[in-house]
Parts: structure tokens; C-alpha cells; sequence
């Protein structure tokens, strides 16, 4: 098992170009989730999704889309990329334990992105 | 809303105890802890439900005060291995079991 694998692990983008942060689980994963992680800030949730085509909206979207065509995929896109968006992006994910958030959250390494 | 953690750092001797807290001001269901070591993914260490016992992981242990919406990690004779940053997250009772938020961590230094 991979675990939680996610692409790029660095990225420059100038103002204004669109990019997407890949995000893949092979644990078969019905929750999966994007946070931002900014110093000071801990880690704020983006985008999360409960299983293929239902997602919805963390802390701080803006900026951000996300789908869920299948179980294993959650990329994440960046349509029009700005400086405030330069941050460490982790992708996590689990299993579906019960109605409530009650099983351990597995985190990807990490993609870090500068826009310049 | 992000759960407060305090303090914001601690430094600790090898062998010495420390205390991480996390209160929030919703109604909780759960707490979530996680260390994350410099560079490194965030890792699990334990979750604490309402109406549940006190969990430990090593000599790493914590509470859950349901009426006053608020965790306490307990770091007992800490190790080396112990530092890193340490963050809460918290499932409102109100809101949907998608929503794990969490605190702006604590960065534990444990000096030899």
C-alpha cells in the first residue's frame, strides 16, 4: 500500500496561472479531504468529500475546486493562482467509521506551492 | 471556528512533563490529537469521544472535558522523540462528521 500519494511535491506558479494539486488513496477511502497548512495558522480545511461525487466546502474554499469522480482520486485546482494561495497543501483521508468523524485521518507528504 | 490551543510553545527537558490544552467554543463530539515533526506529514496519535474514557499513546495520555469544550494533552517524562508540533481537532456536536478543524499547534522542544 501507498497509502496517500500526492503530486507535485513543489510547484512555482506565477499571479494568475491554474494548476492542479493531485491527490491519490489506495486504502479505499470513503472520506478525503484537502488542508492548507500556513506558519501560525495550523492546518485549515479547504475541500472535503464523503465518497464519489459529493464534496463539500471546508474553513477556507475561495479560490479552490474540487471533484470526486472516483473513490481513489480528490484533486484539488487552483483556477486562477494568487499570492496569498502560497502554502503547504496536504491531502488526508479515511475510512467511514459510524455517522460522526470518529477514525484517524491519514495525511499525504505534502505538496508545497509558491505563487510568485 | 478553529479550537484555541495553549500554549503556543513549551520547552522541556528530557524527563519533564508538559500540558497542551484545546478548548472550543462550540459543543464538541470529539477531539482529535495529531504530532506533526518538522517537514513531516502530521501524525495520529489519538481521538477522544464524548461520554468516552481518557486515551493515552505511550506515555502521551489526554482528557476530554465535554462540559467546558475542552482537551487536555498530558506529555509525561517527555523524550526526545516527543518534540515536534502538536495539534488538536474538533468535531462540533452540530455539524457534519466531514468537518475536522484544528488548532494553531503547539510546538513542543524537548532538549537533552
Amino acid at each position: 500500500n501507498a497509502g496517500v500519494t500526492q503530486t507535485p511535491k513543489f510547484q512555482v506558479l506565477k499571479t494568475g496561472q491554474s494548476m492542479t494539486l493531485q491527490c491519490a488513496q489506495d486504502m479505499n477511502h470513503e472520506y478525503m479531504s484537502w488542508y492548507r497548512q500556513d506558519p501560525g495558522m495550523g492546518l485549515r480545511l479547504i475541500h472535503y468529500s464523503v465518497g464519489a461525487g459529493i464534496t463539500d466546502q471546508g474553513e477556507v474554499p475561495n479560490g479552490y475546486n474540487v471533484s470526486r469522480s472516483t473513490t481513489e482520486d480528490f484533486p484539488l485546482r487552483l483556477l486562477s493562482a494568487a499570492p496569498s494561495q502560497t502554502s503547504v497543501y496536504f491531502c488526508a483521508s479515511r475510512t467511514r467509521t459510524g455517522v460522526v468523524n470518529t477514525g484517524e485521518l491519514f495525511f499525504g507528504e505534502g505538496s508545497r506551492l509558491t505563487v510568485l | 471556528q478553529q479550537p484555541v490551543q495553549s500554549p503556543q510553545a513549551v520547552i522541556l527537558r528530557e524527563g519533564e512533563d508538559a500540558v497542551i490544552n484545546c478548548s472550543s467554543s462550540k459543543a464538541l463530539y470529539s477531539v482529535h490529537w495529531y504530532r506533526q515533526k518538522h517537514g513531516e506529514a502530521p501524525v495520529f496519535l489519538m481521538i477522544l469521544l464524548k461520554g468516552g474514557e481518557q486515551k493515552g499513546h505511550e506515555k502521551i495520555s489526554a482528557s476530554f472535558n465535554e462540559k467546558k469544550q475542552q482537551s487536555s494533552l498530558y506529555l509525561t517524562a517527555s523524550q526526545l522523540s516527543y518534540s515536534g508540533t502538536y495539534f488538536c481537532g474538533t468535531v462540533p456536536t452540530t455539524d457534519s462528521w466531514g468537518k475536522l478543524q484544528f488548532g494553531a499547534g503547539t510546538q513542543v522542544v524537548v532538549t537533552p
